[in-house]
């Protein structure tokens, strides 16, 4: 299965700034796929991001809040933009494998202060 | 609307006693039901895919099955290193997939 490295793992940041996440799969993907997973909460789709075209947001999601970069198909950021402590979770990046499911990133925990 | 619930929320284990974790679906033409590990500051790890119900699938002490209506995470004599969340996803009709919240595992020694 694909390995996907992501960072950083984790920041604490004050509100109002702006943190990107990256995330670096070790094969050629189509799709990656951006999860947030807020404390005591299951994992909701931010957006999926296609390589050479813009991503598609879930609803409740926004590209002025989530702008999301797909350079190759390798690559992957993920930015959160004007932060606010209700911006505090958990940031996944995955991708799809078939019977597999997803696989995912180790996360990157997010503190805003 | 897709929903996916999970029970009991947390569950605390003595090392050895057997347990069940239950994973109750609702969902249009269920295409595939998942079973992920995460431990702390991990992303969740895979565990099993279901597709149809009777289907059973096994891995060390950790058995999966699925019904109509719900999938159960059986596990036998647990031991402390069992200790995590355990999600539960569905698949349905389209791409995307619904997740449980997930129930926290202790295991004591």
């Amino acid at each position: 299965s694909a390995v996907i490295s992501q960072k950083p793992s984790r920041d604490i940041c004050q509100r109002g700034t702006s943190l990107t996440i990256q995330c670096q799969v070790d094969s050629q993907v189509t799709m990656m796929f951006w999860y947030r997973q807020q404390p005591g909460q299951s994992l909701t789709l931010i957006a999926t991001a296609n390589q050479g075209s813009e991503a598609t947001y879930e609803s409740g999601f926004v590209i002025d809040k989530f702008p999301i970069s797909r350079p190759n198909l390798t690559f992957s950021t993920l930015t959160v933009s004007n932060m606010s402590p209700e911006d505090s979770s958990i940031y996944l990046c995955s991708v799809q494998e078939g019977r597999h499911g997803y696989t995912f990133g180790s996360g990157t925990r997010l503190t805003v202060v | 609307e897709d929903q996916v619930t999970q029970s009991p929320e947390a569950l605390r284990l003595q090392e050895g006693e057997s347990s069940s974790l239950n994973c109750s679906y609702t969902v249009s033409g269920l295409r595939g039901l998942f079973w992920y590990r995460q431990d702390p500051g991990k992303g969740p790890e895979f565990l099993f895919t279901l597709y149809s119900a009777g289907e059973e699938k096994e891995k060390e002490r950790l058995k999966a099955t699925l019904t109509k209506k719900e999938s159960f995470l059986h596990i036998t004599a647990p031991k402390p290193e069992d200790s995590a969340t355990y999600l539960c996803a569905v698949q349905a009709g389209g791409q995307n997939f619904v997740f449980g919240p997930g129930t926290r595992l202790s295991v004591l020694p």
